[in-house]
C-alpha cells in the first residue's frame, strides 16, 4: 500500500498570495495516476488536478499540478477567498487507492 | 446534468448491517467505476471500494474485507455496497462517485454523501 503524506498540515496565508502543497508517496506513483481534490466543510470533494498536472473540467488556471513518482506539488497562484479548504491527494493508480492525510489551508 | 445521490445511512448496532445505495444518472461514459469512499467525522477521506461498470473488476481497501461488499446494476446505473459486521469505526460519511474518461479528460463525479452511525 503506497503511503501518501501530505505537508505542511495547515497553511496560513492571505488572499493574493501563492499557496504550494506537498504529497509525497512512499513509494512511486504508477503513471503519475495523482489527483487532487478540495473539499470545503459540509461538502463533497471536488476534483481539482488528475494526472498529477492536468486541471479537471472548470478548474481556474491559478491551480496547477506538478510533480512525478514520489513527489508531487499543487500550486494555487494567487489565492482568492473561496480556495480556503481543505485538499487532499490521491493514489489513483494502485489498490488501495489511499488518500493523504490533507492540508488545510485557513485564512492568515 | 450529473447526479449523484446515496442513501441507506442511518444508527445501527455494532455487529449490525446497513445496505447504501447511489443512484447515478445524465452521464454517457463508455467505460466507468464507481467508488464508495469514507469521511470520519472530522478526520480526513479513505478509499473504501470500487468496481467497473461490468463487474468485471472489484477493489476493497484491507478494513473492510470480508465484511463490505459492492455491487451494482448497470441496467439502473446504481451502486450498493452490503456491510455487515459493523463496528465503531466504521462511522462516517460514505460518498459514492463516478470515475470515467471522455475525450481523454478524467471526470469525477460525487453525492454529497450519507451518514452512517454504528453504535449502541
Amino acid at each position: 500500500e503506497i503511503v501518501l503524506t501530505q505537508s505542511p498540515g495547515t497553511l496560513s496565508l492571505s488572499p493574493g498570495e501563492r499557496a504550494t502543497l506537498s504529497c509525497r508517496a512512499s513509494q512511486s506513483v504508477t503513471g503519475n495516476y495523482l489527483a487532487w481534490y478540495q473539499q470545503k466543510p459540509g461538502q463533497a470533494p471536488r476534483l481539482l488536478m488528475y494526472g498529477a498536472s492536468s486541471r479537471a473540467t472548470g478548474i481556474p488556471d491559478r491551480f496547477s499540478g506538478s510533480g512525478s513518482g514520489t513527489d508531487f506539488t499543487l500550486t494555487i497562484g494567487r489565492l482568492e477567498p473561496e480556495d480556503f479548504a481543505v485538499y487532499y491527494c490521491q493514489d489513483y493508480g494502485t489498490s488501495p487507492y489511499t488518500f493523504g492525510q490533507g492540508t488545510k489551508l485557513e485564512i492568515k | 446534468e450529473v447526479q449523484v445521490v446515496e442513501s441507506g445511512g442511518g444508527l445501527v448496532q455494532p455487529g449490525g448491517s446497513l445496505r447504501l445505495s447511489c443512484a447515478a444518472s445524465g452521464f454517457t461514459f463508455s467505460t466507468y467505476w464507481m467508488n464508495w469512499v469514507r469521511q470520519a467525522p472530522g478526520k480526513g477521506l479513505e478509499w473504501v471500494a470500487n468496481i467497473k461498470q461490468d463487474g468485471s473488476e472489484i477493489k476493497y481497501v484491507d478494513s473492510v474485507k470480508g465484511r463490505f461488499t459492492i455491487s451494482s446494476d448497470n441496467a439502473k446505473n446504481s451502486l450498493y455496497l452490503q456491510m455487515n459486521s459493523l463496528r465503531a469505526e466504521d462511522t462516517a460519511i460514505y460518498y459514492c462517485s463516478v470515475a470515467g474518461v471522455s475525450s481523454s479528460t478524467l471526470y469525477i463525479y460525487w453525492g454529497q454523501g450519507t451518514l452512517v452511525t454504528v453504535s449502541s
